[in-house]
């Protein structure tokens, strides 16, 4: 079965600071890779995916995050976070489909991000 | 509408009710999933539905939890007999595939069990 781990629960820092959260997952197979953002009193949105080609993979707001087949990675980074950018941030992962079979999306269990203005 | 609606958005009831909750899905999407969402923790997938397919019911904790999908478009999540360690916001989602489009969330339904 997949998994995905995030080991950064709460990360705290100021703007203008660099980030990357970190995102492994157990899966022998081929993945696709997904980074969601809560918001503070929104719904789960989509910050960037990757399916194949170009391991770097940038998404919206300046985030971008790259996948590393040899590490099981797929770590989020942003060079510059703003206060704006405060928000839980969820890594998920499912496994291409086998034929016939109906596969979920894995979710980690998330990393609280806090910028100080 | 333009999203993924779920209602009601909040749900307090007593332990021992049943409570539905219900999830109307972007038109035209064929995927759609249930998570659970509790404090502190992640997201806990609990079923998922694609086309006229079997669902995959692998998540749900638990025989008191069942959850149906009318004509491919509406879906209802019942429990029955609640307990307090169902409180959390119930997170529907849908996708217009399976397997490699993203998920499209609803604002998720608080559920309070006193």
């Amino acid at each position: 079965a997949q998994s995905v781990s995030q080991h950064n629960h709460h990360v705290i820092l100021s703007e203008a600071a660099s980030l990357e959260l970190g995102c492994n997952y157990s899966y022998g197979g081929t993945v696709n890779l997904f980074w969601y953002v809560q918001y503070p009193g929104q719904h789960l949105q989509l910050l960037l995916k990757y399916f194949s080609g170009d391991p770097l993979v940038k998404g919206i707001k300046g985030f971008e995050a790259e996948f590393i087949k040899s590490k099981f990675s797929f770590n989020l980074r942003k060079p510059s976070v703003q206060w704006s950018d405060t928000a839980e941030y969820f890594c998920a992962v499912n496994a291409r489909p086998l034929s016939g079979s109906a596969r979920q999306l894995t979710f980690g269990s998330g990393t609280q991000l806090t910028v100080l203005p | 509408g333009a999203g993924v609606s779920q209602s009601p958005s909040n749900k307090v009831t007593e332990k021992g009710k049943d409570v539905e909750l219900r999830c109307d899905p972007i038109s035209g999407h064929t995927a759609l999933y249930w998570y659970r969402q509790s404090l502190g923790q992640g997201l806990e997938f609990l079923i998922y539905f694609q086309g006229n397919s079997a669902p995959d019911k692998s998540g749900l904790p638990s025989d008191r939890f069942s959850a149906e999908r009318t004509g491919g478009s509406v879906s209802t999540l019942t429990i029955q007999r609640t307990q307090q360690e169902d409180s959390a916001v119930y997170l529907c989602a849908s996708s217009s595939t399976a397997h490699n489009s993203p998920l499209h969330f609803g604002n998720g339904t608080r559920l309070t069990v006193t």
